[in-house]
């Protein structure tokens, strides 16, 4: 079974440009979540997607969109960028029927907003 | 008020240790609690479910108290490869299922 993967790893940008992150879910799992994650804090939930449609969203401005696909792979598009958008990008998974249950983690992608 | 409050720490305990970590929730529609474990530079993991009347996994015993809003997290004969960051999770009984997660406390165990 393939775990959730992300990629980039890494990722440098320079304030006001544009950036899109990609994340392949778990096998069988039709829900994706993205979270940020800054230094020395817990991640904080950005938005869920389900069926190809924004499920959920915390408080994140709409610079921040996504988008999922027919096979559940996921996209996080940040536009214009800022300093304080540095973090860990985290995308989870969670299997058909599971809303209460655990979420699974990819390895992240680091953001430095230069 | 912090939707989900942990005490960052850090603990820093000797090999064979006893340590209990303490987290509060804002929710009172909170439907699933968890704790994850978090790695240097690595995505979080989960550790363990809780459940209201309480659980155990081999050395790590998680507690719930619903009426106080309060979870908890005992870790008995600390080794050294439990060092980590420990964050305390909230589903938020949303229909989506939003995770809430605290700060994280950070532990060390030294030899």
């Amino acid at each position: 079974e393939t775990g959730v993967t992300q990629s980039p790893t890494h990722l440098i940008k320079t304030r006001g440009q544009q950036v899109t992150l990609r994340c392949s879910s778990q096998s069988g799992h039709n829900t994706v979540s993205w979270y940020q994650q800054a230094l020395g804090q817990g991640p904080q939930f950005i938005f869920q997607y389900y069926r190809e449609e924004e499920n959920g969203r915390g408080n994140f401005p709409p610079r921040f969109s996504g988008l999922q696909f027919p096979n559940y792979s996921s996209e996080l598009n940040v536009n214009a960028l800022e300093l304080d958008d540095s973090a860990l990008y985290l995308c989870a998974s969670s299997p058909p029927g599971t809303s209460y249950s655990e979420q699974f983690f990819g390895p992240g992608t680091r953001l430095t907003v230069l | 008020r912090k939707e989900v409050e942990q005490d960052p720490g850090p603990f820093n305990v000797p090999e064979g240790a006893t340590v209990a970590f303490n987290c509060t929730y804002s929710n009172s529609a909170s439907q699933s609690f968890f704790w994850y474990r978090q790695d240097c530079r690595k995505e979080p993991k989960l550790l363990m479910s809780v459940y209201s009347s309480g659980n155990e996994d081999g050395r790590f015993t998680a507690q719930l108290n619903r009426a106080s809003q309060y979870i908890s997290l005992l870790i008995r004969d600390s080794k050294l490869s439990d060092s980590a960051t420990y964050l305390c999770v909230v589903n938020d009984g949303t229909s989506y299922g939003k995770l809430t997660f605290g700060q994280g406390t950070i532990l060390t165990v030294h030899p």
